[in-house]
């Protein structure tokens, strides 16, 4: 099936630094989902943005989408070292039933102290 | 807060075994989801289930089976575990009413099949 696909698949920066990460898509869709997973756990939704949105803030989070190049980036401002984790995109597509989501491989974000 | 757990973090088992994971949720959720997760390949839906007796296939199902008899409960057989179902296995609940979309998830099983 279609899949989102993050860039870059691995981070590196200095704590206090912003990190962006990537995602483009194939299909559309009615949502897209960022997900954050410390080593070794489950996932956790970060932010929804949905297709008519452009731009979602939530804290340090900065979401855009742009649906006319299928692809949404993820802004983290004055990254922390707690911060350090794997980041998923994951689209709901468009016309689709029962809130199935498509992930992405992820991001691994490092942010060093 | 939504809760998810899985009845293990860590399993090992032997080729050929049959093998149940259980997922549990406590908020009432109608979906639920089955993943697993690979190095290099992200997370692939197995199965899920928008009600309770009701399941459908992902976008890897074979090898697997689930049951669903009661709302809170979703659980992932492997009627013969091979060493290629070697995984991270994450399980995750949704409020289809909510319109949230957002899925929670369990703290994810760790399988080795040897």
């Amino acid at each position: 099936s279609q899949q989102g696909e993050e860039d870059p698949q691995a981070l590196s920066i200095q704590e206090g630094e912003n990190a962006t990460m990537n995602c483009s898509y194939k299909t559309s869709i009615n949502n897209l989902q960022w997900y954050r997973q410390n080593s070794g756990r489950g996932l956790v939704h970060l932010i929804l943005i949905r297709s008519n949105e452009r731009e979602k803030h939530s804290g340090r989070l900065r979401v855009t989408l742009d649906t006319s190049k299928k692809s949404s980036s993820l802004l983290i401002t004055a990254s922390r070292a707690a911060d350090t984790a794997s980041y998923f995109c994951a689209t709901q597509l468009y016309g689709g039933s029962q809130g199935n989501l498509i992930f992405g491989k992820g991001t691994k974000l490092s942010v060093k102290p | 807060d939504v809760k998810v757990t899985q009845s293990s973090r860590y399993l090992v088992k032997r080729t050929g075994e049959k093998v149940f994971l259980e997922c549990v949720q406590d908020m009432d959720h109608e979906n639920m989801f089955w993943y697993r997760q690979d190095p290099g390949l992200g997370l692939r839906l197995i199965y899920f289930s928008y009600d309770v007796k009701m399941k459908e296939k992902g976008d890897i199902p074979e090898g697997y089976s689930v049951s669903r008899e009661k709302k809170e409960r979703f659980s992932l057989i492997l009627e013969s575990a091979s060493t290629n179902q070697t995984s991270m296995y994450l399980c995750a609940s949704m409020d289809r009413q909510s319109f949230s979309y957002e899925q929670y998830f369990g703290p994810g099983t760790r399988l080795t099949v040897t």
